[in-house]
C-alpha cells in the first residue's frame, strides 16, 4: 500500500516557539491531505482538510492562525503549531488519500508526538 | 463533534478466542472504515465497507454494516496476541468533502496468550 511519512516523529520545545510538522505521500501524489489531532487514550479529532493550491478547510473550533496548514505540493502538506503552549501537546497525524483498485483509501502517516513545556 | 461511538471501551480476552466490537454513528455515511493503532503509533486501514453494502470479509476480520440502525461491527476471529491494539471505526459522510473521516473513540482490545 501507499506510504505517508511525517517527521518530526516527536518535538519537545519550548512554549511561545513555533513547531513545523511535515507530512509526505512517498509513492503517491495526494491533492488532499488531513490533519488530525489525537489526546492520550482518546479519539483522533479531525483538525482541517489541506488542499493542494488552495486553503486549508479548518473544523469548527479550530483556530486557523494558531495551526497553519500549508499544502506546497502534491506530496507535502506542512502543519506549523504557532506560538505553542502546554495545551497543544498531543500526538498529531496526517493522512492522505490515494485511489487503489478503484476504492479511495486513506493512508495514515506515523504521527508526529508534541511536546510542549 | 465526532461521528463514530464504539462500543465495548475495552475488550480483553484469550488468544484463540473471537473478538467483536460495535460501532454506531448518527448521519448518513458514504462508507465506514475500520483502522487500528498500535499504542503510539499511526493507524493502519483494515477494511472499508460502503452504505450499500451489508457484510465483508478480509482474512480473520468480518465486518457488517446496518445502515437502519447506523451500527457496524468488526469481529476478528481466531485472534492472537499481536492483534491487541486499539480498533477506530471512521465514518465517510454523506455531503461532506471526500475522505473526511470521523472517528469513535476506538475499542482497546488486549490479547491474552
Amino acid at each position: 500500500g501507499a506510504v505517508v511519512s511525517q517527521h518530526p516523529s516527536r518535538v519537545i520545545c519550548k512554549s511561545g516557539t513555533s513547531v513545523k510538522i511535515e507530512c509526505r505521500s512517498l509513492d503517491f501524489q495526494a491533492t488532499t491531505m488531513f490533519w488530525y489531532r489525537q489526546f492520550p487514550k482518546k479519539s483522533l479529532m479531525l483538525m482541517a482538510t489541506s488542499n493542494e493550491g488552495s486553503k486549508a478547510t479548518y473544523e469548527q473550533g479550530v483556530e486557523k492562525d494558531k495551526f497553519l496548514i500549508n499544502h506546497a505540493s502534491l506530496t507535502l502538506s506542512t502543519l506549523t503549531v504557532t506560538s505553542a503552549h502546554p495545551e497543544d501537546s498531543s500526538f498529531y497525524i496526517c493522512s492522505a488519500s490515494d485511489w487503489d483498485r478503484g476504492q479511495e483509501t486513506q493512508y495514515f502517516g506515523p504521527g508526529t508526538r508534541l511536546l510542549v513545556l | 463533534s465526532q461521528q463514530g461511538e464504539e462500543d465495548p471501551q475495552a475488550l480483553s480476552i484469550q488468544e484463540g478466542e473471537n473478538a467483536t466490537m460495535n460501532c454506531s454513528y448518527k448521519t448518513s455515511i458514504n462508507n465506514l472504515q475500520w483502522y487500528r493503532q498500535n499504542s503510539g503509533r499511526g493507524l493502519v486501514h483494515l477494511i472499508l465497507i460502503r452504505s450499500n453494502e451489508r457484510e465483508k470479509h478480509s482474512g480473520r476480520l468480518r465486518v457488517t454494516l446496518d445502515t437502519s440502525k447506523k451500527s457496524s461491527s468488526l469481529l476478528i476471529t481466531a485472534s492472537r496476541a499481536a492483534d491487541t491494539a486499539s480498533y477506530f471505526c471512521a465514518t465517510d459522510t454523506r455531503g461532506s468533502t471526500l475522505g473526511r473521516l470521523y472517528f469513535g473513540r476506538g475499542t482497546q482490545l488486549t490479547v491474552w496468550p
